[in-house]
């Protein structure tokens, strides 16, 4: 059975601190990994994408991935009341077309 | 245009209608999806259409029909809803090659009454 694992949050954090979001999922051929952001009312799009163990950094985001531990995570740096928003997992298998989702993490950054 | 766009944005209808979803992606794309998102629950993938071709129906009922005349417009038939399928229908579209992510529409907000 093939399930993405999120917190659903509600995570809280103060303008300025890092952003801990975690997903775990459970299908081991899993290749393709991403993160959305998702604001109230609005569609997901697409803000990181990692394939290989270990950090991926673009600006303020960072991917990480452990395919040993079935383990994604992002962090937000000095995080911001604009990046407020629903994070939502994703994980493609090996050969397949289809993503699969995580109930996404609800965050909350405090002015 | 460009994008994905999702024709209409807010539908309300009642349990006998007929009403069809449209959803038209500018990325030269080559695979599109639907997407169903209630409340509390992960995205539910519908239907995938690779190069026009319906390539997975994800155990829909028949109420939902969807078509797909070409690698750039998708459509959702819908008639004869119940009340527990007013969600957000959500349009994606990808490359079937490499793999870099799905692009969403802005989604349409049924509500079934």
């Amino acid at each position: 059975q093939k399930e993405v694992e999120q917190n659903s949050g509600p995570l809280s954090v103060p303008e300025g601190a890092i952003a801990s979001l975690n997903c775990t999922y459970s299908d081991r051929v899993s290749q393709s990994f991403f993160w959305y952001r998702q604001y109230s009312g609005k569609s997901p799009e697409l803000i990181m994408s990692i394939y290989s163990n270990g950090d991926k950094e673009d600006g303020r985001f960072t991917a990480q991935l452990n395919k040993a531990s079935q383990y994604v995570s992002l962090l937000i740096r000095d995080s911001q009341p604009s990046d407020s928003a629903t994070y939502l997992c994703a994980v493609n298998l090996a050969g397949a077309n289809n993503l699969f989702f995580g109930t996404g993490t609800r965050l909350t950054v405090i002015p | 245009e460009t994008g994905v766009t999702q024709t209409p944005r807010h539908l309300v209808m009642g349990m006998t209608n007929k009403k069809s979803l449209k959803c038209e992606q500018h990325l030269g794309h080559n695979a599109m999806y639907w997407y169903k998102q209630s409340a509390k629950k992960p995205l539910e993938l519908m239907f995938v259409y690779n190069f026009k071709e319906q390539t997975e129906n994800n155990s829909v009922p028949s109420r939902f029909s969807p078509e797909c005349p070409n690698s750039s417009h998708l459509f959702l038939h819908l008639h004869t809803l119940q009340p527990e399928d007013s969600a957000l229908y959500l349009c994606a579209s990808s490359q079937v090659e490499g793999d870099y992510g799905y692009t969403f529409g802005s989604g349409t907000r049924l509500t079934v009454v």
